[in-house]
């Protein structure tokens, strides 16, 4: 059975300190892949998505960027994190042929 | 641009109460759609989803969901809610053949009061 994984599941960084969050998949071969963000009451932004090595559409201008270095690992990143962007982050993956995504634990993540 | 509009943000029912929870969509095509759960402290988990077919469509714990296309409508219900259902329910739509991404209404916190 197929099984997503993130981590860390929280991070405390400092304003200007850079970030990396890693998101992997297992039993699943050349999944698409998300990153959202979830904040309270605002739903879930998606941030960028991948549909394959080395393959990243950006949805929103911002500080973070996303990388895609093997098949099954998605990974989010900022060079110097801002404040605004603490929230809790969620990774998921998709097959090419299904419609549903499958969401992984997700990281709480608090700038200060 | 293509939206999602649930309109309750927040729903207070007590046990054994009825629910429904409203869902809109803006897109015009065909389109595959979803409903989600997150219970306090767990993964966003798939509640029940529609592509074709019949328009009532039944998930996991009871909840089922009808498609009313001509309402752009796909409303979640359960004739009797229990507190376990305490959770957080989102809407979600995505153009049937580019379904690449996923458009989310902005959640439903729901409380079941025992």
């Amino acid at each position: 059975s197929q099984t997503i994984h993130q981590w860390p599941a929280t991070l405390v960084q400092p304003v200007g300190s850079p970030l990396s969050l890693e998101c992997t998949v297992e039993g699943t071969s050349n999944p698409n892949l998300y990153w959202y963000r979830q904040a309270a009451g605002r739903g879930l932004q998606l941030l960028f998505y991948s549909v394959g090595i080395g393959q990243i559409s950006s949805e929103v201008p911002q500080n973070l960027s996303a990388s895609r270095p093997q098949d099954r690992q998605f990974i989010l990143s900022s060079k110097k994190l801002l404040l605004s962007d603490s929230g809790f982050y969620l990774c998921a993956w998709r097959d090419k042929w299904g419609g549903e995504q499958f969401f992984g634990p997700g990281t709480r993540l608090t700038v200060l | 641009a293509q939206s999602v509009s649930q309109h309750n943000h927040h729903v207070i029912l007590s046990e054994a109460a009825s629910l429904e929870l409203g869902c809109n969509y803006s897109y015009g095509g065909t389109v595959n759609l979803f409903w989600y759960v997150q219970y306090p402290g767990q993964h966003l988990q798939l509640l029940l989803k529609y592509f074709s077919g019949d328009p009532l469509v039944k998930g996991i714990k009871g909840f089922e969901a009808e498609f009313i296309k001509s309402k752009f409508s796909f409303n979640l219900r359960k004739p009797s809610v229990q507190w376990s259902d305490t959770a957080e329910y989102f809407c979600a739509v995505t153009l049937a053949g580019n379904n690449r991404k996923l458009i989310w209404g902005l959640g439903t916190s729901l409380a079941v009061n025992p």
